[in-house]
Formats: C-alpha cells, sequence, structure tokens
C-alpha cells in the first residue's frame, strides 16, 4: 500500500500565525484528503484536494482558513491560517490503498495553538 | 448528523476473551466499510473492511459482521491482547474513490 510521510509531526504556533503541512506520497494517487481530529472527537473530512483542480471542501471549511495545494500526484499541502486555540488538533492526510481497498493515513500533525 | 455511530466511547476486557466493538450507520448508501485501529500520537492504520456483498469477513484474529437490513456491524477480536489496546473507528463509504465517514471511536483496553 501507499506510503505516506506527514510533516512536522508536532507543532506549537502562536495565534493569529499559520502553519502547513505536507503529505508527500510515495507513489501516484488521483485523490488526497484532508481530515481533522479534534480532542476527543471522530476524524473529520476537511476536503478533498485533486490534482490540476481547486480543492473541495466540506460544510463548515472554507479556502481562506484552509487552503490547499495540489502540484503534483504525489503531494499536497494543508495551511491552517489565522489560527486560534480553537485550531489545536490532529490533521491527517489519507490516500485510497488500493491493494487492500482501505485508506493510507499520514502519521498526522498534532497542532498546539497558544 | 452523525451518519456514523459508534455508542460506545470505552470498553474493557480481559486478555483472551473477545472484544466486541459495534458501529450503526444512517445512510443506506453506504457499500464499503472499514475498521482502524489507532494509537496516540500515530495515524490510523487500517485493520479490516466489508463490502456491502458480504456479511463477514475475517482476518485472523478480526472478524467484521455486517447487518444489512439492521445498518449494523461489529469488529470481534479473538482472543484479545494487551497490544489490541486502542481506539478503534468504524468507517464508511460509498463505493469509488471517496473520502470515508468516521464514527467517534471506542477505545479498547485489554487487561492483562
Amino acid at each position: 500500500s501507499a506510503v505516506i510521510s506527514q510533516k512536522p509531526s508536532r507543532d506549537i504556533c502562536q495565534r493569529g500565525t499559520s502553519l502547513t503541512i505536507q503529505c508527500q506520497v510515495d507513489s501516484q494517487v488521483t485523490m488526497m484528503f484532508w481530515y481533522r481530529q479534534q480532542p476527543g472527537q471522530s476524524l473529520t473530512l476537511i476536503a478533498t484536494a485533486n490534482q490540476g483542480s481547486e480543492a473541495t471542501y466540506e460544510s463548515g471549511f472554507v479556502i481562506d482558513k484552509f487552503p490547499i495545494s495540489r502540484p503534483n500526484l504525489t503531494f499536497s499541502t494543508l495551511t491552517v491560517s489565522n489560527m486560534s486555540p480553537e485550531d489545536s488538533s490532529i490533521y491527517l492526510c489519507s490516500v485510497e490503498a488500493r491493494e487492500r481497498y482501505g485508506y493510507t493515513f499520514g502519521s498526522g500533525t498534532r497542532l498546539t495553538v497558544v | 448528523d452523525q451518519q456514523v455511530k459508534q455508542n460506545s466511547p470505552s470498553l474493557s476486557v480481559q486478555e483472551g476473551r473477545i472484544s466486541i466493538l459495534n458501529c450503526d450507520y444512517t445512510n443506506s448508501m453506504f457499500d464499503y466499510f472499514l475498521w482502524y485501529k489507532k494509537y496516540p500520537a500515530e495515524g490510523p492504520t487500517f485493520l479490516i473492511s466489508i463490502s456491502s456483498i458480504k456479511d463477514k469477513n475475517e482476518d485472523g484474529r478480526f472478524t467484521v459482521f455486517l447487518n444489512k437490513s439492521a445498518k449494523h456491524l461489529s469488529l470481534h477480536i479473538v482472543p484479545s491482547q494487551p497490544g489490541d489496546s486502542a481506539v478503534y473507528f468504524c468507517a464508511a463509504s460509498v463505493a469509488g474513490n471517496t473520502p470515508l465517514v468516521f464514527g467517534k471511536g471506542t477505545r479498547l483496553s485489554v487487561i492483562a
């Protein structure tokens, strides 16, 4: 199955700043998904990133707050902009792992906003 | 509206016994279901899946059962081991390369 390298693994950021999270996949994939897991909550989809087109955002998430880039079929970034403490979460990227019909996740970015 | 529900936030089981984790869903369009295991500070790890054309799928100590009429699935782990202690997420999707919808997870503790 695909292997995803996600970084940074964790960060502590000041309120009002932005953080860009990177995901690199070892194979070409059509779609990449970005999730957020707030403390004690489930994984929630933020957006789906297609190469060559704008990301598709879920209800409650907007491009100005979570801009996504997808410059090629193996790489994507998610930026958390103008951060507030409510953005403190684990952020994960994911791709479909065709071999086992599952999905592979990055190791996650644990973000703390102070 | 939560489409995938895991109503038990936590479960404790003795080592060697069976662990049963339950999941209910409301969207009848879901036709593919997955279970993930997540340790602290790590991303979720795929465990086992089942498509809607089956009612059971086994992989070693893990078995997933699907009851479509009840919109219910369960994950059985037998025998349970201390290393199985983690949070287990149930997830569902419609066919194709579509994003998953997750439950809130059940924290399993296997006691030695």
